[in-house]
């Protein structure tokens, strides 16, 4: 298996514009997850889905964030409009299912608003 | 405070020392643990997870918890330059690995 498919790696954009992370999980993995790393607060669960339902979405910084699974291989991360403030790495995870003793993540998106 | 602490380190030990990395956190009713390996640039790669009060060990890699401290510790014997990184804590509040918690993590540099 691949592992969990992010793209693109690296996205620089302007802000305000709107920003499109993907994500493609492991296959068979029932559970997903949206992670954002930064120096200053480290690495943050922002919203987790099990069977493409969003579960938890509490880490979700402000309404400018919204995130999506319209189908167990894809889900997407969207931010509008960005602001130079949503500059981090983005990782998605996934686990077989919500009582899975590992969660595996993938490369990530580096996300660069100027 | 932070729901889960580390020393950000860096922490230097020579090749062949054993490491030690510590972690506490502040919800009494954490359920799982989980010890994560960062290489610059990478993403988060597991390397250990704990449930129960003690010691779990797994090759060189050693994870200790202890409930009532609040506190989760990992060890690594013969450490290795390969195993410089940073190493994340992360705690959960049932057993699913992904729904974490983690910490800001500790560098770990290993000298030859």
């Amino acid at each position: 298996d691949a592992g969990v498919i992010q793209s693109p790696r690296h996205e620089v954009t302007e802000m305000g514009q709107e920003v499109t992370l993907r994500c493609k999980p492991i296959s068979g993995h029932n559970s997903l997850f949206w992670y954002r790393q930064t120096m200053m607060r480290g690495l943050e669960l922002l919203i987790y889905f099990n069977n493409n339902v969003p579960i938890d979405d509490s880490g979700m910084p402000e309404d400018r964030f919204s995130a999506k699974m319209p189908n167990a291989s894809f889900s997407t991360l969207k931010i509008q409009p960005s602001e130079p403030r949503d500059s981090a790495v983005y990782f998605c995870a996934s686990s077989l299912d919500s009582s899975a003793t590992e969660a595996f993540f993938g490369q990530g998106t580096r996300l660069t608003v100027v | 405070q932070k729901e889960v602490e580390q020393n950000s380190g860096p922490l230097s030990v020579p090749e062949g020392a054993i490491a030690s990395l510590n972690c506490t956190y502040s919800d009494r009713g954490s359920q799982s643990f989980f010890w994560y390996r960062q290489y610059s640039g990478k993403s988060p790669e597991l390397i250990m997870f704990i449930y129960s009060n003690g010691d779990k060990e797994d090759g060189r890699f050693t994870a200790q918890l202890n409930k009532a401290s609040q506190y989760v510790s990992l060890l690594i014997r013969d450490s290795q330059p390969s195993d410089s990184a940073t190493y994340l804590c992360a705690v959960n509040q049932d057993t699913n690995a992904g729904k974490s918690t983690f910490g800001d993590g500790t560098t770990l540099t290993v000298k030859p």
